[in-house]
C-alpha cells in the first residue's frame, strides 16, 4: 500500500517562529501536494511539485514556501508563523499524469499561538 | 472558475438508514467527478469516481451517478453502518484546471 507519512500529528508553535512540516512518500510518486483543511472551507491547495527541485504555487501560497530536494520528500515551510495559519495540513502524492488519484497523509494539526 | 458545492453537515443517521449526500458542480468542459472519504484520524482516500456523463461510480456499497443535465454527483448508500462515519468530500478535475478541486466536506455520523 502507498504510504504518505507526515512527521507530526500535532504541533504547537509561537507567532513568528519558522515552522517545517515534513512529508515522505514511499511509492516513488512524481507528484506531491500540500493542502490546508479548514472547517467550512474544505481543502485548499498551497503548493505542489511534479519533480525534484520543482515547485508551483497553488491557490493560497502566501506565507508559505516549499522544498523538494529528494523525490520522496516534500517540505512545507512557514517562514514566520501567524495565528491565521492555525489549521490542519495535509500532504498528498500521486503518480505522474494521475492528478486525480491522490494518496493522503493523516495530517498535521498546527496551532500557532 | 470551477467549483463544487456540497450539502452542509453534519448528517446524522441511524444504522441501516438510506444515505444521500448532495453535490453539485460548476465547470467548463467535461470534468471528471470524485468522492473522497476521510475516516477519523486518517487522510483522505478515493472512494469512487465517474469520468463522463451518465457514468456510475461505485465502491463499498456507495454509488454516485454523473448527471450532466443537473450538474450533480450525489452520493448514495442503501444501508449505512457505524463504520461509515466519516467526512465525505466531493471533488472534480478537468475543464479549466488539471488540479483536484474539493467541496467543503460533509460529516456523516451513524448511530447504532
Amino acid at each position: 500500500d502507498v504510504k504518505v507519512t507526515q512527521s507530526s500529528r500535532y504541533l504547537v508553535k509561537r507567532t513568528g517562529e519558522k515552522v517545517f512540516l515534513e512529508c515522505v512518500q514511499d511509492m516513488d510518486h512524481e507528484n506531491m501536494f500540500w493542502y490546508r483543511q479548514d472547517p467550512g472551507l474544505g481543502l485548499r491547495l498551497i503548493y505542489f511539485s511534479y519533480d525534484v527541485k520543482m515547485k508551483e504555487k497553488g491557490d493560497i501560497p502566501e506565507g508559505y514556501s516549499v522544498s523538494r530536494e529528494k523525490k520522496e520528500r516534500f517540505s512545507l515551510i512557514l517562514e514566520s508563523a501567524s495565528t491565521n495559519q492555525t489549521s490542519m495540513y495535509l500532504c498528498a502524492s500521486s503518480d505522474r499524469g494521475k492528478d486525480e488519484k491522490l494518496f493522503f497523509g493523516s495530517g498535521t494539526q498546527l496551532s500557532v499561538l | 472558475g470551477n467549483s463544487v458545492t456540497q450539502m452542509e453537515g453534519p448528517v446524522t443517521l441511524s444504522e441501516e438508514a438510506f444515505l444521500t449526500i448532495n453535490c453539485t458542480y460548476t465547470a467548463t468542459g467535461y470534468p471528471s467527478l470524485f468522492w473522497y472519504v476521510q475516516y477519523p484520524g486518517e487522510g483522505l482516500q478515493l472512494l469512487l469516481k465517474a469520468t463522463k456523463a451518465d457514468d456510475k461510480g461505485s465502491n463499498k456499497g456507495f454509488e454516485a451517478t454523473y448527471r450532466k443535465e443537473t450538474t450533480s454527483f450525489h452520493l448514495e448508500k442503501g444501508s449505512v453502518q457505524v463504520s461509515d462515519s466519516a467526512v465525505y468530500f466531493c471533488a472534480l478535475i478537468g475543464g479549466a484546471t488539471n488540479k483536484l478541486i474539493f467541496g467543503t466536506g460533509t460529516l456523516l455520523a451513524v448511530q447504532p
